[in-house]
């Protein structure tokens, strides 16, 4: 595609639910990352895909989040059991760096706003 | 640990002003620096991305300075229009090139 697919754009659910929410990155990338955003506050790393490598899941708030990326390509951030702090906009990147060119460009999507009630 | 920072918070003037924004990372071991624009409610837009070999990227009537050194890089935006009107974010890539580390950005308005 175009550029950086997420969905849905916009996710309500109740509290204890698990939600998934989907990111496409461009068609190439190899490096893969998700960011949160929540009212006021800055963008807060969550996790990165780099090709077949061992993604780092540093940024991870707690255990109740995951996230997988198939056939290195599309990627699913799931949160169980969600809570009222788990409302943010969750924004997906990608970029072609490779493991030895780290020199190259992110490009985001326009996010998925989730408001947990 | 990576920390940066944007100055000002917000900033607003009047349209056609050149202006310049300030971002500041505290440490200097970085791939890349990229300044983002980001519309309420939207997602982050790219403007500019300066490789950690380079000094300067224009675009437009953007200019973006990195002096990786002293760990600062400035957004200079020549003749302001309201369609500027948004929040800036600048963003430096480290950790092992895993990952990218953002201000808390400057909040543009340009008025008429």
């Amino acid at each position: 595609g175009a550029g950086v697919s997420q969905s849905p754009s916009n996710k309500v659910t109740e509290k204890g639910k698990d939600v998934e929410l989907r990111c496409d990155p461009i068609s190439g990338h190899t490096a893969l990352y998700w960011y949160r955003q929540s009212l006021g506050q800055g963008l807060e790393f969550l996790i990165y895909f780099q090709g077949n490598s061992a993604p780092d899941k540093s940024g991870l708030p707690s255990d109740r989040f995951s996230a997988e990326r198939t056939g290195g390509s599309v990627s699913t951030l799931t949160i169980q059991r969600t809570q009222q702090e788990d409302s943010a906009v969750y924004l997906c990147a990608s970029s072609l760096a490779r493991d030895r060119d780290r020199n190259t460009e992110a490009f985001f999507g326009q996010g998925t706003r989730l408001t947990v009630v | 640990k990576q920390e940066v920072t944007q100055i000002p918070a917000a900033l607003s003037v009047p349209e056609g002003e050149n202006l310049v924004l300030n971002c500041s990372f505290t440490d200097s071991a970085i791939y890349n620096l990229q300044w983002f624009r980001q519309d309420p409610g939207k997602g982050l837009t790219s403007l500019l991305l300066i490789q950690s070999s380079q000094r300067e990227q224009t675009s437009g009537r953007l200019n973006a300075s990195l002096d990786k050194s002293s760990g600062r890089s400035t957004l200079y935006i020549a003749a302001s229009q309201p369609g500027d009107s948004a929040t800036y974010l600048c963003a430096v890539l480290t950790g092992g090139g895993n990952k990218l580390t953002f201000g808390t950005g400057t909040q543009l308005k340009v008025e008429l």
